[in-house]
């Protein structure tokens, strides 16, 4: 079956540090690879997606993410981190039947 | 463009009792997706519909069930609350066809607190 493992529950950072935001999955075909955002009280807004090509993809506010097939992984980075990024991250594979597979979440704290 | 709009945005509600929540997809989306979220959890697919017809479920009980009208508004039911449904409700649209159908735009959600 489908899922998704976010292994970090609770990350903290230093303001101005590189963020690394760590998604593992379990999924037979190729797949479609998401990262949201979600702020207290608030919906999920998409940060960026991968479907096929470059395994590297931008996103926005300064976001990135590299798909990396033999690791099974779809790794979120971001060389300097702003207090404002304090949010929950949640990792999401997406099936072609569109149905989507989301992780536990990742807690980000940014300390100034 | 409007975004994904939900309603209301908190219900309270009595085990046992039947409740309707509310989606309007974004301009131009044909697709809508619920997902329920406990606290502190990842969003749980409850079921997607296209075309006013359901296109796939999650592992969901019968007593959630759902609609799309023409508008591609949605509705989701759910009979016989349970305190475990006490849950953050998200609809999400897209745009079935194309390279575009994976990208799912989530309203701000439902809390539903049954007790």
């Amino acid at each position: 079956a489908q899922s998704v493992t976010q292994p970090d529950i609770h990350i903290t950072v230093s303001e101005g540090a590189s963020l690394e935001l760590r998604c593992n999955y379990s999924y037979g075909a190729t797949p479609y690879l998401f990262w949201y955002v979600q702020s207290p009280g608030q919906g999920l807004q998409l940060l960026l997606k991968y479907f096929s090509g470059d395994t590297l993809v931008q996103g926005i506010k300064g976001f990135e993410a590299e798909f990396k097939r033999s690791q099974s992984s779809f790794n979120l980075r971001k060389p300097s981190v702003h207090w404002s990024d304090a949010a929950e991250y949640f990792c999401a594979v997406g099936e072609r039947s569109g149905q989507f597979y989301f992780g536990t979440g990742t807690s980000l704290t940014v300390i100034p | 463009e409007t975004g994904v709009t939900q309603s209301p945005t908190h219900l309270i509600k009595t085990r046992g009792q039947q409740v309707t929540l509310r989606c309007s997809s974004q301009s131009g989306h044909n697709t809508v997706s619920w997902y329920q979220q406990a606290l502190g959890q990842g969003p749980q697919f409850i079921f997607q519909y296209y075309r006013e017809e359901e296109n796939g479920r999650g592992n969901f009980p019968p007593r959630f069930s759902g609609l799309q009208f023409p508008n591609y508004s949605s509705e989701l039911n759910v009979n016989a609350l349970e305190l475990d449904d006490s849950a953050l409700y998200l609809c999400a649209s897209s745009l079935q066809g194309g390279s575009r159908s994976y990208e799912q735009y989530f309203g701000p959600g439902t809390r539903l607190t049954v007790t």
